[in-house]
């Protein structure tokens, strides 16, 4: 069975870093890129961006490039994305998604307050 | 990037009625990378329809994608209970970000 298991919520305070992740099993792992996608709260989905495992190549959607940074462990078959300086306006749920969306993590939710 | 444009944003129907969701692009997307999710409250989206027509596994013939360059659209025949919830357009051209259109939700 394909599984995306994602990390717990996360409290954090603006300006603070944090690193979520996204751990697949049931498939192989290196043959499908990894997507993340924003959802905040009552609102729509956002693509954030891609990473392809086989070569760690990432495409950010231009509304998030800069924003945060995806990166992959290849050897544990995780992806993780990060940020450097949170604001109040990175509240929200994330997932992760296998390809386009044939599979998806079960949501991180991260709530950024002071 | 191409913004999807969902219509309507609500729609109001009753058990055992037709569903009919547009999806409009602002550029021409080959339908075999069109796809539709539903997301329930609570949940993480499920894929529904993927290459524009092609049901993922599991869902119920019910459920129907078509169109092709600037228009799609999502089908349910007979709506059920459990239908209604959001629905969301998505294309994933390679060559372009993926997006996402700002949802339907289908309401009894």
């Amino acid at each position: 069975e394909v599984q995306l298991v994602q990390s717990g919520p996360e409290v954090k305070k603006p300006g603070e870093s944090l690193r979520i992740s996204c751990k697949g099993s049931g498939y192989s792992f290196a043959d499908y890129w990894i997507s993340w996608v924003r959802q905040m709260p009552g609102k729509g989905l956002e693509w954030m961006g891609k990473i392809d495992p086989r070569d760690a190549d990432t495409k950010y959607s231009p509304s998030f490039q800069g924003h945060v940074t995806i990166s992959i462990d290849k050897s544990i078959n995780t992806a993780y994305l990060q940020w450097s300086s949170l604001k109040a306006s990175d509240s929200a749920m994330y997932y992760c998604a296998r390809g386009a969306g044939d599979a998806w993590g079960q949501g991180t939710r991260l709530t950024v307050s002071s | 990037e191409i913004v999807l444009t969902q219509s309507p944003g609500t729609l109001s129907l009753s058990p055992g009625e037709r569903a009919t969701v547009s999806c409009r692009a602002s550029q021409s997307v080959s339908s075999s990378q069109v796809a539709w999710y539903q997301q329930k409250p609570g949940q993480a989206p499920r894929l529904l329809i993927h290459a524009g027509s092609s049901r993922a596994a599991g869902i119920p013939d019910r459920f129907s994608g078509s169109g092709s360059g600037t228009d799609f659209t999502l089908t349910i025949s007979r709506l059920e209970p459990e239908d209604f919830v959001v629905y969301y357009c998505q294309q994933y051209d390679s060559s372009r970000p993926i997006t996402f259109g700002g949802g339907t939700k289908v309401e009894i």
